[in-house]
């Protein structure tokens, strides 16, 4: 059965101080890894797939990378408006086009 | 701008009532998914569908019926609303080669 554990549950950070969030994963036959941001009252937005280890996707202040066991969503110097829940998941090779999705993380970023 | 729309944002049912829940995505995408997301139980699936007129149970599908007459338009039925089902609800598409797209969400109340 595949698994995603996100970590920490909540992440609270002053403005500019950079930090990660962990997503941690067992699959079997990894076909891809999402990150997904939600705010408040609204559905998942859709940020990054990552498909295999190594592999390093960017946007504005957000980067995602990939192990074989995890991913890692960095975030350098965030602003307030990057305050949301923050959720991964993975789809397998063998459940194609089901997605197993982590609890996340809600980051709020103070002024 | 693709879309997947649910039909109501508020939804405010008593116990015991049949209710319905609409989502229509504009991508022809062949899957759409039904979630309920709760605090500390992240989303969790209730049921997929790889094509029209074919179904098939997520994680917790009891108490919930889906139907799919048309590709674009995915149902999402409570035959007997029980206070239990007050929920945020999500409504997701996808292709193999896309990843989810989501909905705004409906918030229902069963009182």
């Amino acid at each position: 059965e595949d698994q995603v554990t996100q970590s920490p549950e909540a992440l609270r950070l002053q403005e500019g101080e950079s930090s990660s969030l962990n997503c941690s994963y067992t699959v079997s036959g990894l076909r891809g890894l999402f990150w997904y941001r939600q705010d408040p009252g609204k559905g998942p937005e859709f940020l990054f797939t990552l498909y295999s280890a190594g592999e390093e996707k960017e946007k504005e202040r957000l980067k995602a990378t990939l192990t074989k066991k995890e991913s890692f969503l960095h975030i350098t110097a965030p602003k307030p408006e990057d305050s949301a829940t923050y959720l991964c998941a993975v789809q397998s090779n063998t459940n194609a086009g089901k997605s197993t999705f982590g609890d996340g993380t809600t980051l709020t970023v103070k002024p | 701008d693709v879309k997947v729309t649910q039909s109501s944002r508020y939804l405010v049912k008593r116990t015991g009532e049949k209710v319905f829940l609409e989502c229509v995505q504009d991508m022809d995408h062949e899957n759409m998914f039904w979630y309920r997301q709760d605090p500390g139980l992240g989303l969790r699936l209730i049921y997929f569908s790889y094509d029209v007129k074919m179904k098939e149970k997520g994680d917790i599908p009891e108490g919930y019926s889906v139907s799919r007459e048309k590709k674009e338009r995915f149902s999402l039925i409570l035959e007997s609303a029980s206070t239990n089902q007050t929920s945020m609800y999500l409504c997701a598409s996808s292709s193999p080669t896309a990843r989810d797209t989501f909905g705004s969400g409906t918030r229902l109340t069963v009182v």
